[in-house]
């Protein structure tokens, strides 16, 4: 399809396992998000990509938790020695490059489950 | 303080009942201003951009209140599909580009 694409859709781990989840976004959007939304919780910023500027990470809650983004594509958020308060969905989302007012496309999210 | 800050409800309304729901942000160099909508275990999706002079669509109507930093949304005649969490959604400069900055959200039930 045309939007953005995230997986897994479900990730069950156990404590202290890494884990990586995947979103692709809609062709042609330089901008790309990441947010974590805690049960019952709002968006939680984690990370903002914009072209081939140095990411905006001041969302990112610890070490354990980086993202790449090569280019314009696709990006990958990696949580190392997942914790349990990692639980969470994890959404993507993109939008035209530098616009103020450009909407956010959202993918369903990934939804993340540490034992 | 948090940069947007929304009363996170929840709001039980009956059916054709009138709600409002106010949102604050704390940087006064935001740029744009929005309102999302999130179903229950769904994403995300805008429901309407918010403009200086405001703006209506069908039910909804957005104010923006740029002195006192302040967004607000009206829902007329609710309708049960109305249920749902409103997102107050802040787009603001940061380093030479712009971070959309989300609300805790303010959570509605319309009743039958």
């Amino acid at each position: 399809g045309a939007g953005v694409s995230q997986s897994p859709s479900n990730k069950v781990t156990e404590k202290g396992k890494d884990v990586e989840l995947r979103c692709d976004p809609i062709s042609g959007h330089t901008a790309l998000y990441w947010y974590r939304q805690r049960l019952g919780q709002g968006l939680e910023f984690l990370i903002y990509f914009q072209g081939n500027s140095a990411p905006d990470k001041s969302g990112l809650p610890s070490d354990r938790f980086s993202a790449e983004r090569t280019g314009e594509s696709v990006s990958t958020l990696t949580i190392q020695r997942t914790q349990q308060e990692d639980s969470a969905v994890y959404l993507c989302a993109s939008s035209l490059p530098g616009v103020a007012g450009g909407e956010l496309f959202f993918g369903e999210g990934s939804r993340l489950t540490v034992l | 303080r948090k940069e947007v800050e929304q009363d996170p409800g929840p709001f039980n309304v009956p059916e054709g009942a009138t709600v409002a729901f106010n949102c604050t942000y704390s940087n006064s160099a935001s740029q744009s201003f929005f309102w999302y909508r999130q179903d229950c275990r769904k994403e995300p999706k805008l429901l309407m951009s918010v403009y200086s002079s405001g703006n209506e669509d069908g039910r909804f109507t957005a104010q923006l209140n740029r002195a006192s930093q302040y967004i607000s949304l009206l829902i007329r005649d609710s309708k049960l599909s109305d249920s749902a969490t409103y997102l107050c959604v802040v787009n603001t400069p940061t380093s030479g580009t712009y971070k959309y900055i989300f609300g805790t959200g303010t959570r509605l039930k319309v009743l039958a």
